[in-house]
């Protein structure tokens, strides 16, 4: 079993539609969860950082972790044409673990459409 | 303007070539990672360093070397010890390897073997 699922999609939805994205993980030392959105053919940028269990919004999106179930999710709401990327989710270890290491997720690719 | 250069956009390495790749950062960041991402699978940590003169290997190192000698720069070669050498390789720096501190990547490099 992997350390980090993530369903690879691709996944197409309307234009202010409301989307869900997911990962799933099995090491529960993880104890900072990020999501990273990478357009085509470049490189990721940091788009939410949580740390532990519970909600973390910002504008349009919000991330929610339940340790308890080793779920993570990314909620984009009213999502635009502009939203259309690949969605990374990582995560790691604390520092005092000596996991220093983000584990990345394979990625799922969203399509926005007008 | 502050952030992470990586050079070429686009490699081309010949059977038994070595190559290099270049990373830039003007964030006086300490640390600093190299990535590699294929198709279908999350990034995947080759070697990161956390000062200047030390460097540690990451999950997939073989094949592969780096230096810092400098702060800013951190070079990764692709030597021909390395048989499936294409990918999208990505260049990253953070303040520090405590997971809170947040990566910064570069725009990429892919390589393509003749």
């Amino acid at each position: 079993q992997k350390e980090v699922e993530q369903d690879p999609g691709p996944l197409s939805v309307p234009e202010g539609a409301i989307v869900s994205l997911n990962c799933t993980y099995s090491n529960s030392a993880f104890q900072y969860f990020m999501w990273y959105r990478q357009y085509s053919r470049k490189g990721p940028e940091l788009l939410m950082y949580t740390y532990s269990s519970g909600n973390k919004e910002d504008g349009r999106f919000t991330a929610q972790v339940d340790k308890s179930s080793k779920y993570i999710s990314l909620f984009i709401r009213d999502s635009q044409p502009s939203d259309s990327a690949t969605y990374l989710c990582a995560m790691s270890g604390d520092s005092g673990a000596g996991s220093y290491q983000l584990t990345f997720g394979k990625g799922t690719k969203l399509s926005v459409i007008p | 303007d502050g952030g992470i250069t990586q050079s070429p956009k686009y490699l081309f390495r010949k059977e038994g070539q070595n190559v290099t790749l270049s990373c830039e950062q003007n964030l006086n960041h300490d640390a600093m990672y190299w990535y590699r991402q294929d198709p279908g699978q999350g990034l995947r940590l080759i070697y990161y360093s956390q000062i200047v003169n030390d460097f540690q290997k990451g999950d997939i190192a073989e094949g592969y070397s780096v230096s810092r000698e400098k702060k800013e720069s951190f070079p990764l070669t692709v030597t021909s010890a390395q048989k499936n050498p294409t990918a999208f390789y990505l260049c990253a720096s953070s303040w520090g390897l405590d997971p809170q501190e947040t990566q910064y990547f570069g725009p990429g490099t892919r390589l393509l073997v003749l």
